[in-house]
């Protein structure tokens, strides 16, 4: 079976930029989460969904948004880019929402703002 | 706010060795807790779940226990080899994960 299949793998953009990731999750899952991983850190918390709602939301600005589709496919948007927004994005899928069930993770999106 | 922290950063160690991983959490209230493993700029593997009722969990030479009363756990590598060079992260579970900085395991042959 497919693991969760995250595009594109690598991402450049410029300051000032809009950005937007997807995420195809395990067949079957219907919650997709968003973490964001900075260098030397631990995975942050973005947001997750389920059966296509927003069930959770971490601490990040309102330029971050995401969606999920009827498929259960994921979208992460950023808009307005900064440097600091340089991180792995990395996505999850789970059967159940929350973090009850286990999550199985993509291998990420590497995204550079210069 | 629940907050995880890993001990040691990093660790090096000849091949063979036995060794332990801390990880330890703020608030007792988890669902869960898992250990990943990352491999440089790759994705998560989950190495192992404990849910919060269980103690402990094993798979093949890797071996996790939790203590939630005292905000604990430890991941046993027994006779460690080059390839479980990774950099290894503890989550705790509430309405998401929340993750420690990870500790950088260097095995060398």
């Amino acid at each position: 079976d497919a693991g969760v299949t995250q595009s594109p793998t690598h991402l450049i953009k410029t300051r000032g930029q809009h950005v937007t990731l997807r995420c195809s999750p395990i067949s079957g899952h219907k919650s997709v989460s968003w973490y964001q991983q900075v260098l030397g850190q631990g995975p942050q918390f973005i947001f997750q969904y389920y059966e296509k709602e927003e069930r959770g939301r971490g601490n990040f600005p309102d330029r971050f948004s995401a969606r999920q589709f009827p498929n259960y496919s994921s979208e992460l948007n950023v808009n307005a880019l900064l440097l600091g927004d340089s991180a792995l994005y990395l996505c999850a899928s789970s059967l159940d929402q929350g973090a009850r069930t286990p999550l199985h993770f993509g291998n990420g999106t590497r995204l550079t703002v210069t | 706010k629940q907050e995880v922290t890993q001990i040691p950063a990093a660790l090096s160690v000849p091949e063979g060795e036995n060794l332990v991983l801390n990880c330890s959490f703020t608030d007792s209230a988890i669902y869960n807790l898992q250990w990943f493993r990352q491999d440089p700029g790759k994705g998560l593997t989950s190495l192992l779940l404990i849910q919060s009722s269980q103690r402990e969990q094993t798979s093949g030479r890797l071996n996790a226990s939790l203590d939630k009363s005292s905000g604990r756990s430890t991941l046993y590598i027994a006779a460690s080899q080059p390839g479980d060079s990774a950099t290894y992260l503890c989550a705790v579970s509430g309405t998401a994960l929340i993750f420690g900085k990870g500790t950088t395991l260097s095995v060398s042959s």
